[in-house]
């Protein structure tokens, strides 16, 4: 099985601020990693697939970077709607495409 | 728009079974999967799995392997997600999500509005 870590686990910020989000997976996955948003009570909702496409609708605020085992997403300024949890996934695998422990994003 | 719809929440003894659905509109379950996530109280998103919704074959995480059992029904667009003998740590809200394909990579790209499941005695 392929495990996924986050960090940090949760994060406190200001609106405007720049923040980074590091997922690392137990072993190599290519690009195979996408990024997800959960807004409390809601389902989650994809960002970023294949570690660094921003998904129709997303705004350009976010982005992804990474490949092999280290992956990151950067919001470069935080609106109020952004404070939320961040999930990676990997979908290198099948039938597990399991996703990272999540990252709670605060304001400050 | 894509839209995935499920049943509602449902109160299960320990033991017993329960089946989740998933009634899609606006596309064909025929030209993509479909995956079953769970989330316990405030806890994170767990993969359990997931339906081809070409040929029908699923492909179950090894831990629920021979308690979970996923169909699909392509004359109603419905996908149904079946887990027995239920447990308390079963007691999570289950998201049925479609899977997709976009430019070689999977994604679950709609999600459905989850489904609470409380097992309690």
């Amino acid at each position: 099985d392929i495990q996924m870590t986050q960090s940090p686990s949760s994060l406190s910020a200001s609106l405007g601020d720049r923040v980074t989000i590091t997922c690392r997976s137990s072993q190599s996955i290519a690009s195979y990693l996408n990024w997800y948003q959960q807004r409390p009570g809601k389902a989650p909702k994809l960002l970023i697939y294949a570690a660094s496409n921003l998904q129709s609708g997303v705004p350009s605020r976010f982005s992804g970077s990474g490949s092999g085992i280290e992956f990151t997403l950067t919001i470069s300024s935080l609106q109020p709607e952004d404070f939320a949890i961040y999930y990676c996934q990997q979908s290198y695998r099948s039938p597990d495409y399991s996703f990272g422990q999540g990252t709670k994003l605060e304001i400050k | 728009q894509v839209q995935l719809v499920q049943s509602g929440a449902e109160v299960k003894k320990p033991g017993a079974s329960v089946k989740v659905s998933c009634k899609a509109s606006d596309y064909t379950l025929i030209s993509s999967g479909i995956s079953w996530v769970r989330q316990a109280p405030g806890q994170g998103l767990e993969w359990m799995g997931w339906i081809s919704g070409y040929n029908g074959n699923p492909n179950y995480v090894q831990k629920f392997q021979g308690r979970v059992t996923m169909t699909t029904d392509a004359s109603t667009s419905t996908a149904y997600m079946e887990l027995k003998s239920l447990r308390s740590d079963d007691t999570a809200v289950y998201y049925c999500a479609r899977l997709t394909n976009i430019v070689g990579a999977t994604v679950v790209d709609n999600w459905g509005q989850g489904t609470l499941v409380t097992v309690s005695s």
